[in-house]
């Protein structure tokens, strides 16, 4: 049982350049979550969808981009990356209502 | 804006010894978690507290919500070497039907000497 997997699980970038980061999950969770880590930060929420077809804005959503193709998948797009983006994301998932988050193994980004 | 404070931020103990890290939230919420950070690797689930006075214990680490104080604790009793990781506790502000997401604190990275 996979649970939440993410790819890439390591980028670099150059300012301007964009990408995406992809991200699954196989527990047929109803929401997903984007996270960023950084030091000293704790954990900040991107972008979170509620259920499939909703998309909405966290705590840091500027410069990002969400889609939530389906049930399992939930991508973030960098259209134009910035050094301050640089940072580890995660991606999570959750049944609604009382569950913990189950999060994937990062995707450390470097925007140089 | 719901706010989440933990202390310390970075504690070195030995083994052996007894010690509880601190949980402060800024608004009314009853669901809060804990998560374990291994350097390196992702978030792993410890505890889930859903009530006031509610209590967790799993091996060394015993969790409890206190909804009035909005506060919770976490403690270690006769640390070991392994229980050495960063532990982040994260609230619910109960808006969003538990659908929106978490906020966490910046996380008390802990260390356990021999």
């Amino acid at each position: 049982n996979a649970g939440v997997t993410q790819t890439p699980k390591f980028q670099v970038l150059k300012t301007g350049q964009s990408m995406t980061l992809q991200c699954a999950q196989d527990m047929n969770h109803n929401s997903m979550y984007w996270y960023r880590q950084d030091p000293g930060m704790g954990l900040r929420l991107i972008y979170y969808s509620a259920s499939e077809g909703t998309t909405d804005k966290g705590e840091v959503p500027n410069g990002y981009n969400v889609s939530r193709l389906n049930k399992r998948e939930f991508s973030l797009r960098l259209e134009s990356a910035a050094p301050s983006q640089t940072s580890v994301y995660f991606c999570a998932s959750s049944e609604q209502f009382f569950s913990p988050l189950h999060f994937g193994n990062g995707t450390r980004l470097t925007v140089t | 804006e719901l706010k989440v404070e933990q202390n310390p931020l970075f504690l070195s103990m030995q083994e052996g010894k007894n010690y509880t890290i601190y949980c402060n939230y800024s608004t009314t919420s009853d669901r809060l978690y804990w998560y374990r950070q291994d350097p390196g690797k992702s978030l792993e689930s410890l505890f889930v507290l859903l009530s006031n006075g509610a209590v967790k214990q799993e091996g060394r680490l015993m969790a409890s919500l206190d909804t009035k104080a909005r506060l919770s604790t976490l403690h270690i009793t006769a640390a070991v070497h392994d229980l050495s990781a960063t532990y982040f506790c994260a609230v619910d502000d109960g808006t969003g039907g538990g659908a929106d997401g978490l906020t966490f604190g910046k996380g008390t990275h802990l260390i356990i000497q021999p």
